[in-house]
């Protein structure tokens, strides 16, 4: 079974400019998480969606961060325009049970430095 | 306000003894608590699930306790070998509105000496 799938692994960008990463979850998996990672800490969850709609956004910030979810199937998160405290790893994971409940698989990440 | 601790200093341990990584919690009533491990440049994998009314889960070498009372998970790694060395990451279940989410804690760096 091909796990979660992310890209870019690595993103440099200045402040202000605009960055978007992509994540495609595992087959059939209708949970979809997007995490932030900031160096020594543990994953912070950003987002939640449930198929194509959203559970959980109460830590997005939704100023400078969006995030959709197209067909219940693949992500993309953007962040417009990036800070420079925005730089950390961006986490994707999917899990099968709906409601958020039970394990979550995750992808790579995506490296982000902000300069 | 609500907090979850692992130990922030690393844990150096011999090859063969066991590891225990522990998880303490305050103003958290969770559901259940899973821990992961991380190795660098690498999102977390899941090891185990404990619920609340489980007082203690095993997995091959791995084990896991849950005490509610206390408000504190105990993660061992028994026969530690080198190939375990890497971030372990305790995860709560907290009701976030609609569903349950994990709340993770920093992580405990496990270094196991050959």
């Amino acid at each position: 079974e091909a796990g979660v799938a992310q890209s870019p692994r690595y993103k440099i960008i200045e402040k202000r400019q605009s960055v978007a990463f992509w994540c495609n979850p595992i087959s059939g998996h209708a949970t979809l998480y997007w995490y932030q990672q900031i160096l020594g800490q543990g994953p912070k969850l950003l987002i939640q969606f449930q198929n194509n709609g959203v559970v959980d956004d109460s830590q997005l910030p939704k100023d400078r961060f969006s995030a959709e979810r197209l067909k219940g199937v693949d992500s993309t998160l953007k962040i417009q325009p990036a800070k420079l405290e925005d730089s950390a790893v961006y986490l994707c994971a999917s899990s099968p049970i709906a409601g958020g409940g039970g394990e979550q698989y995750f992808g790579p990440g995506t490296r982000l430095t902000v300069t | 306000s609500q907090k979850i601790e692992q130990n922030s200093e690393a844990l150096n341990i011999q090859e063969g003894k066991t590891a225990t990584l522990t998880c303490n919690y305050t103003n958290y009533s969770p559901a259940y608590l899973q821990w992961y491990r991380q190795d660098p440049g690498r999102g977390p994998v899941f090891l185990l699930l404990i619920r609340e009314n489980e007082k203690e889960k095993r997995k091959e070498r791995l084990k896991v306790t849950f005490d509610t009372t206390l408000k504190q998970s105990l993660f061992h790694i028994t026969a530690s070998q080198p190939a375990d060395s890497a971030t372990y990451l305790c995860a709560l279940a907290a009701y976030g509105g609609a569903t349950n989410k994990l709340i993770f804690g920093t992580g405990t760096l496990l270094a196991v000496q050959p």
